[in-house]
């Protein structure tokens, strides 16, 4: 069974940072394309970054490029976001989900979220 | 960037009706669209990628046509776990966008 735990989640002030991680089991981790998505509350869903299995090629949205950083560790099954100058716009819960399958850019396991929350 | 625009907003529906959600993009994705459900404090779930292909063990009231920039989510016989939120996404293009989301309701 797949399974993704997201952590690292925080109440945290403009302008720091924050790492989040989601560790994965069940599947063959580098051989997967992973992604990070968030919700803001009350809101929809917003791709935030992708990864290929490799680790080698990275894709961001606009909101975050030069601010979120995406990699991986394939020997620890593990997916990470490092999050610099966090603005009040990027609280949200973020979920890192598993692409379904190589070349697909679709997701068909979610982990459960983390809270990121940055407020003065 | 490809925005998708999903309609209704809101979809009143009573059990054991048929209920269609529609996805539009504003330039074609082939059939990169997938169609995603989400319950409230849950993460959302994969029901439909490649425009009509159900994902492993979602029912078969499920389905999704359609392909360029027109889409289209049948859900015939609602059942009372089907009232949920629902998100289109596409995929022909980076930055991958989602719609808004149409929420099925009693």
């Amino acid at each position: 069974e797949v399974q993704l735990l997201e952590s690292g989640g925080h109440f945290i002030h403009p302008g720091e940072s924050l790492r989040l991680s989601c560790s994965a089991s069940g599947f063959t981790f580098a051989a997967n394309a992973m992604t990070w998505v968030r919700q803001a509350p009350g809101k929809g869903l917003e791709w935030v970054s992708s990864i290929t299995g490799s680790g080698d090629d990275t894709y961001y949205a606009d909101s975050v490029r030069g601010r979120f950083t995406i990699s991986r560790d394939n020997s620890r099954s593990t997916l990470y976001l490092q999050m610099n100058s966090l603005r009040a716009g990027d609280t949200a819960v973020y979920y890192c989900a598993k692409n379904r399958c190589i070349g697909c850019n679709h997701f068909d396991s979610w982990g459960q979220g983390t809270v990121v929350t940055v407020s003065s | 960037e490809i925005v998708v625009t999903q309609s209704p907003a809101t979809l009143s529906v009573s059990p054991g009706e048929t209920a269609t959600l529609s996805c539009r993009t504003s330039q074609s994705v082939r059939i990169h669209l997938s169609w995603y459900q989400q319950k409230p404090g849950q993460a959302p779930r994969l029901l439909i990628y490649g425009a009509s292909s159900r994902a492993t063990g979602v029912p078969a009231r499920f389905s999704g046509s359609g392909s360029g920039t027109e889409f289209t989510l049948t859900i015939t016989s609602l059942q009372s776990e089907d009232f949920a939120v629902y998100y289109c996404q596409q995929s022909g293009d980076w930055p991958l966008t989602f719609g808004g989301g149409t929420k099925v309701e009693i």
